[in-house]
């Protein structure tokens, strides 16, 4: 059980353009989930939280505009990098609390972005 | 200072043997902590939780020291599959949710 998808698990874009990538909690209902980002031989830095139905609460230095996420679903939360340049490109890995309460979190595969 | 510390590595253990590293986190009042193992480009994975004095899982070992605010992983007869990076992940009773990751210590059992 506690499985996560993520969508897509690579993307190489032009610099400008716009890039969605889709979390998914497979097994069951998370009302958070996280958003991290993760450069070479870093450590997962913590982008946002995304709550089911509200905003999500950004980090300091994460710029919400953008940075779009949207949690429209108990099992489906979203993260669109908007005007996409070089310094963007790294791994993008969300990850799913397992019900109010919980403090387990369980990770998707990341997705892995190049912005040429 | 860091809210969670880790030796980056690596530690190079040989295969049968026995490694063992520490993480510190500055927090006293988490009470939660966790330790992921990530491999390279790979999302991390959760290896075990450590809630009270420690936890043992087969050749896994966690310790908890909250008097000296540190945890640690021990692993016994090292696998060749045990090569990954260990992040101490810690999980804070102030900001419930909002984990704090160690940089990862990085394993390579050596044949």
């Amino acid at each position: 059980g506690a499985v996560v998808s993520q969508h897509p698990s690579w993307v190489i874009c032009k610099s400008g353009t716009s890039v969605k990538i889709e979390c998914r909690s497979l097994d069951f209902q998370a009302t958070t989930m996280f958003w991290y980002r993760q450069f070479p031989k870093q450590s997962l830095m913590l982008m946002a939280t995304s709550n089911e139905g509200s905003k999500a609460t950004y980090e300091q230095g994460v710029e919400k505009d953008k940075f779009l996420i949207n949690h429209a679903s108990l099992t489906l939360s979203t993260l669109t990098v908007t005007s996409a340049h070089p310094e963007d490109s790294s791994f993008y890995i969300c990850s799913a609390m397992q019900g109010s309460g919980a403090d387990t979190q369980y990770f998707g595969p990341g997705t892995r972005l190049t912005v040429l | 200072r860091k809210e969670v510390e880790q030796d980056p590595g690596p530690f190079n253990v040989p295969e049968g043997a026995t490694v063992a590293f520490n993480c510190t986190y500055s927090n006293s009042a988490s009470q939660s902590f966790f330790w992921y193992r990530q491999d390279c480009r790979k999302e991390p994975k959760l290896l075990m939780s450590v809630y009270s004095s420690g936890n043992e899982d087969g050749r896994f070992t966690a310790q908890l020291n909250r008097a000296s605010q540190y945890i640690s992983l021990l692993i016994r007869d090292s696998k060749l599959s045990d090569s990954a990076t260990y992040l101490c992940v810690v999980n804070p009773t102030d900001s419930w949710g909002k984990f704090q990751f160690g940089a990862g210590t990085q394993v390579v059992v050596t044949p």
